[in-house]
């Protein structure tokens, strides 16, 4: 079965640091996402993209995030100057199709860690 | 509005026993509910989904059971299994014309004992 892949599984990095997130989505899946889940804590949606743009994004999504699809397989999440707030399990997602009926597929997640 | 509220927190039952996971919704553009069953290091992966135009839906020992004019929605796993030990988010989703973005209700984390 096609799966969403991560990488890496884990990322430390120093506070005030750039950091990329990468993902691969299922190939012929139109629709990505970005969700972030602070430890214990439930999962929360960060941003939404299809074709080449952001279709929604939450107030987490400030202006240190940002997204692109730089090639027809990757979807990455950047984070401009991280906080140690920022430290959080971040799963990608993606769906054929944004009707209810089509379920989303999750990675296994990164989880970054702010030092 | 846009909450999904789930309880309980957390939750033991002994193996063989219905384990019950209860959430409450508020905005009625939701059309889509679907649990997730997530294991320690992995992402979140969909058990099973209900539209809000069905009572229930069985699939194997999960059965999501709805109740539209209160608007919650459980899930109740038959014949509870250690290995159903997991965290359990209930999430919901806006009809067509959105995202398709999900709401996350905040998690209930399952214990079966042998």
């Amino acid at each position: 079965e096609p799966e969403v892949t991560q990488t890496p599984s884990h990322q430390v990095t120093q506070m005030g640091q750039e950091v990329i997130l990468r993902c691969v989505p299922i190939s012929n899946h139109l629709y990505f996402y970005w969700y972030r889940q602070i430890l214990g804590q439930k999962v929360e949606f960060l941003v939404s993209f299809y074709n080449n743009e952001i279709s929604e994004k939450s107030e987490i999504f400030d202006d240190q995030f940002s997204v692109e699809r730089p090639d027809g397989s990757n979807f990455t999440l950047k984070i401009r100057s991280t906080k140690l707030e920022d430290s959080a399990m971040y799963f990608c997602a993606s769906n054929k199709d944004r009707t209810s009926n089509q379920p989303q597929h999750f990675g296994d997640g990164t989880r970054l860690s702010i030092l | 509005q846009q909450q999904v509220k789930q309880s309980p927190q957390s939750l033991i039952v002994q193996k063989g026993g219905i384990s019950i996971i209860n959430c409450a919704y508020e905005n009625t553009a939701f059309d889509y509910f679907p649990w997730y069953q997530q294991f320690p290091g992995k992402g979140p992966a969909l058990l099973i989904a209900i539209r809000p135009d069905v009572s229930e839906k069985k699939e194997g020992r999960f059965t999501i059971s709805f109740n539209k004019s209160a608007k919650q929605f459980s899930l109740h796993i038959m014949d509870s299994q250690p290995g159903d030990s997991a965290t359990y988010f209930c999430a919901a989703v806006h009809g067509s014309g959105n995202t398709g973005k999900l709401i996350f209700g905040q998690g209930t984390t399952l214990q079966v004992k042998p």
